[in-house]
Formats: structure tokens, C-alpha cells, sequence
């Protein structure tokens, strides 16, 4: 069974960057896509981006100019950088296992999610 | 604006059947995934590849596929089917995916 656990500060400041790591436990962040996706009450829920940890992976257009996604495979983590916070970006992140299927992903497992406030 | 369509909300009575309908030019290429919600919860994988249960999915969760729509069906709704539901598929342009608005069930 995988289990993710995400962390990160609670609170950050606007024009300040957010820095999010999931842990991954009962499987190994070399295989499958791993993806974090947000929801806040204004948009639902949205994929930020997924990414393989040959470095491979796709972002959403709506964050791709200040997005970064990582992984660390030394600690079977997933990270995520999101620089330029405003308000809007006040969400629940959720890191998830992204699994393809055809030319689409799905996500079969998730994080119990990490609520980040940006405010001053 | 989202590339899938969900009605907003939908009330049914315990053991009455419960279908939620996803719409989007994508699903007519693209499979089509569902996900229960429940406060506070993160999302719960119910339906994927279209019509395939999720493991520890009970039987009375079925999904369907007819051209640019998707239903999840939920027969015999039981109290603790109250949740939202999404459906996801990809975006218009195949590259990234994209959810539905959801749809809050409220089993009466």
C-alpha cells in the first residue's frame, strides 16, 4: 500500500516562494509519475503538473512560468517550488501518484493534503 | 473555465439511484476518471479507464461512457455515499489533466 505524506509551512507570504515535500512510503518514487495537484474554493481541484524522476514531466500552462517539481529518490520524496504567491494561491496541496494510461493520468493514491495560507 | 462539465448538486433519497453526468469534447478520445470527496478527505480514485471499479470499491458504483459524456452511477445510494464527485479526464488540447467542477451529493 503507498502512503504519501505531505509538509510544509502553513502559512506564507505573498510574493514569497512555497516550498512543499511529499514523502512516499510502500513504493518507490523510480517508478510511476507522481503529480501534486491543489484545490481551493474559488477553482476545485487542479493538477499543478506530474513529472518522472528521469526528470520528464508536464505542467499545467496555468503555472508553468513559476513552477518547479522535483524528486529526490536518495529520500523517495516529491517536491514542489511555487514561486510568486498571491492570495489566489491559498489551497490545500495534495502530492498524488499519477498513473498513465493511454496518453492521460489518473491518480490512484493521495495525500491527506497540506493547507498553505498566503497571506501577510 | 473548466473543460468538463458537472451539475453542481444532486439530491437523492437512501436506495434510490444516483447517476452524475460529466460532459467534455475530450471524453470522446480520452478515458474518463471519477473520485468521491468527503470533508475534510483527500480524493478517493472510484471509477477509471471509464467503467473499471477502483479496488474496495463496493459493486453499486458503476460508470459509463457515450460520446463527449460520462456518467458515474451509484445504485441503492446509502448514507455515507454523501460526498462530492469528480470526474477527470485530460485537457482540450490532450496535454494535462484536468477535473470537473464536482458535483455535491446529499443523500436525503
Amino acid at each position: 500500500q503507498v502512503h504519501l505524506q505531505e509538509s510544509g509551512p502553513g502559512l506564507v507570504k505573498p510574493s514569497e516562494t512555497l516550498s512543499l515535500t511529499c514523502s512516499v512510503s510502500g513504493g518507490s518514487v523510480t517508478s510511476n509519475y507522481w503529480s501534486w495537484i491543489r484545490q481551493s474554493p474559488g477553482k476545485g481541484l487542479e493538477c499543478i503538473g506530474y513529472m518522472f524522476f528521469t526528470g520528464r514531466s508536464n505542467y499545467n500552462p496555468s503555472f508553468a512560468s513559476r513552477v518547479t517539481l522535483s524528486i529526490d529518490t536518495s529520500k523517495n520524496q516529491i517536491s514542489l517550488q511555487l514561486t510568486s504567491l498571491i492570495p489566489a494561491d491559498t489551497a490545500v496541496y495534495y502530492c498524488a501518484r499519477a498513473r498513465r494510461s493511454g496518453s492521460g493520468y489518473y491518480f490512484d493514491y493521495w495525500g491527506q493534503g497540506s493547507l498553505v495560507t498566503v497571506s501577510s | 473555465s473548466n473543460d468538463l462539465t458537472q451539475p453542481p448538486s444532486l439530491s437523492v433519497s437512501p436506495g434510490q439511484t444516483a447517476r452524475i453526468a460529466c460532459s467534455g469534447d475530450i471524453l470522446s478520445r480520452q478515458s474518463a476518471y471519477w473520485y468521491q470527496q468527503k470533508p475534510g478527505q483527500a480524493p478517493l480514485l472510484v471509477i477509471f479507464k471509464d467503467t473499471e471499479r477502483a479496488s474496495g470499491i463496493p459493486g453499486r458504483f458503476s460508470g459509463s461512457s457515450s460520446g463527449t459524456i460520462v456518467t458515474l452511477t451509484i445504485s441503492g445510494v446509502q448514507a455515507e455515499d454523501e460526498a462530492d464527485y469528480y470526474c477527470q479526464s485530460g485537457d482540450i488540447t490532450d496535454t494535462y489533466p484536468v477535473f470537473g467542477g464536482g458535483t455535491k451529493l446529499t443523500v436525503l
